[in-house]
């Protein structure tokens, strides 16, 4: 079964500073690795994604994630954050031969961003 | 190019009723998926269409149904409404039912329960 964690409830960030969000994964084979972003009352929006090739991948809205199949982690990262990141953030996990869309998620990490 | 519609976007219902909540994805995308979401327990993958077929399904009971149509468009059912049945229910689209494809969201459903 695969499974996926993001150990922060919330992350804390000074506006202009650079910001973290932590995700690890556990999965059986090559794992397809997507990060969503969710404001207030809004679905989910796709901000970027890792198939395979380079490590690091870039998305939008200036937003990065690093994918290091040896900590089995796709951190996501900005280089200095602004407040209207401030939101609801989900790593999710699909596996390589799981036939389908399913996806699994993490349980969410809320980034505030203070001015 | 329109994103994923889903109606209504809030509903409350009382114990013991059924619901049905509409999706209607992106154009010429093909699956469909729901989730549901809580507070407690985050979210989770209820069911998945593609071309009018369920390709795989979560673990819910059978209350939870769904189907899609020959347009793609998707409806999930549940009956018997309980008050844990609460939550924000996402509908995502996708172009294709390959790994690599990501999935587009709508706003969701909030379905309340009294």
């Amino acid at each position: 079964a695969q499974s996926v964690a993001q150990p922060e409830d919330q992350v804390n960030v000074a506006e202009g500073n650079p910001l973290t969000v932590k995700c690890t994964y556990s999965v059986s084979g090559n794992p397809y690795l997507f990060w969503y972003v969710q404001y207030p009352n809004r679905g989910l929006q796709f901000l970027l994604k890792y198939i395979t090739g380079d490590n690091l991948v870039k998305g939008s809205y200036g937003f990065e994630a690093e994918f290091n199949k040896s900590q089995t982690s796709f951190h996501l990262k900005k280089p200095s954050a602004l407040v209207s990141d401030s939101a609801l953030y989900f790593c999710a996990v699909r596996v390589f031969g799981n036939a389908g869309n399913m996806l699994t998620f993490g349980g969410g990490t809320r980034l505030m961003v203070k001015p | 190019k329109a994103g994923v519609t889903q109606t209504p976007r809030y509903l409350i219902k009382t114990r013991g009723q059924q619901v049905t909540l509409s999706c209607s994805p992106i154009s010429g995308h093909r699956s469909v998926s729901w989730y549901q979401q809580t507070p407690g327990q985050g979210l989770q993958f209820l069911f998945e269409y593609f071309s009018e077929t369920q390709r795989n399904k979560g673990n819910f009971p059978g209350r939870f149904s769904g189907r899609q149509f020959s347009n793609s468009r998707s409806e999930m059912n549940v009956s018997t409404l309980e008050l844990g049945d609460s939550a924000l229910y996402l509908c995502a689209s996708s172009l294709a039912q390959t790994e690599n494809t990501e999935a587009f969201f709508g706003q969701g459903t909030r379905l309340t329960v009294v």
